[in-house]
C-alpha cells in the first residue's frame, strides 16, 4: 500500500516567517494531496488540496506544490501568524483509503 | 463543519467489555472511515465503507468489526475491548475525493 512520511515532526517560526512541511508518498496511483489543521482538542480541517494534474495551488496565505515524478509535495505557509499554530498533516490517495503523514507540530513564536 | 456528529464524545470503560462507536452524516456521502489517532502515529484508518453494508478493511483492523446498515450511519464496534484500543477515534466522510472530519471520541479502557 502507499507509505507518507512528512518532514520536520516539529517546526518553530518567527511571526511573519515562512513556514514550510514536506511529504513524500510511494504509490505512483496516488492522483489526490490534502493538507490538514488540527488544534489541540479539535477535528483535523481540510485547508488545502492538490490534484495530480496541478502542480501548484494557492489560496491566500497558503500554497501547495507538487512534484509526481519525484513523488514529492509541500505545503508552504508565509507572512506566519500565532493562529497558525497547529499540528499539519499531509495525505495522499488513490480515491478508496487516505494515508496520512505522521504530522507537523507548528509553532509560531510572536 | 460538514454534518458528522459521533457519539458518545467521551467514554471510559473496563477491559473486556464490548464498546460501540456510532458516525451519523447528514451530508449523504458515499464513503464513510474510522480512523484512530495516537500520538506518534498520526491518523490511522481502522475501517471504512464505499456504501451501504460494503466495508473493508484498513491498516490497524484487528479487534474491531464495522456496520452500515444506511446510507447516514457507521458504527464501529470492539468486541472485546483493551488497553491498547484507548485512543482517539475520528469519523470521516467523502464524496469525490474531498474528506471531512467528526468531532471525534474519546476512549479510555482501563
Amino acid at each position: 500500500g502507499e507509505n507518507v512520511e512528512q518532514h520536520p515532526s516539529t517546526l518553530s517560526v518567527q511571526e511573519g516567517d515562512s513556514a514550510v512541511i514536506k511529504c513524500t508518498y510511494s504509490d505512483s496511483a496516488s492522483n489526490y494531496f490534502p493538507w490538514y489543521k488540527q488544534e489541540l482538542g479539535k477535528r483535523p480541517q481540510l485547508i488545502i488540496d492538490i490534484r495530480s494534474n496541478v502542480g501548484e495551488k494557492k489560496d491566500q496565505r497558503i500554497a501547495v506544490t507538487l512534484n509526481k515524478t519525484a513523488k514529492h509535495f509541500s505545503l508552504h505557509i508565509t507572512e506566519t501568524q500565532p493562529e497558525d499554530s497547529a499540528v499539519y498533516f499531509c495525505a495522499a490517495t488513490t480515491g478508496n483509503q487516505f494515508y496520512f503523514g505522521t504530522g507537523t507540530s507548528l509553532t509560531v513564536i510572536p | 463543519d460538514a454534518g458528522i456528529t459521533q457519539s458518545p464524545r467521551h467514554k471510559v470503560t473496563e477491559t473486556g467489555t464490548p464498546v460501540t462507536l456510532r458516525c451519523h452524516q447528514t451530508e449523504n456521502h458515499r464513503y464513510m472511515y474510522w480512523y484512530r489517532q495516537d500520538p506518534g502515529h498520526g491518523l490511522r484508518l481502522i475501517h471504512y465503507s464505499y456504501g451501504v453494508k460494503d466495508t473493508d478493511k484498513g491498516e490497524v483492523s484487528d479487534g474491531y468489526s464495522v456496520s452500515r446498515s444506511k446510507t447516514e450511519d457507521f458504527l464501529l464496534t470492539l468486541e472485546s475491548a483493551t488497553s491498547s484500543q484507548t485512543s482517539v477515534y475520528f469519523c470521516a466522510i467523502s464524496e469525490l475525493a474531498e474528506q471531512f472530519f467528526g468531532p471525534g471520541t474519546r476512549l479510555t479502557v482501563l
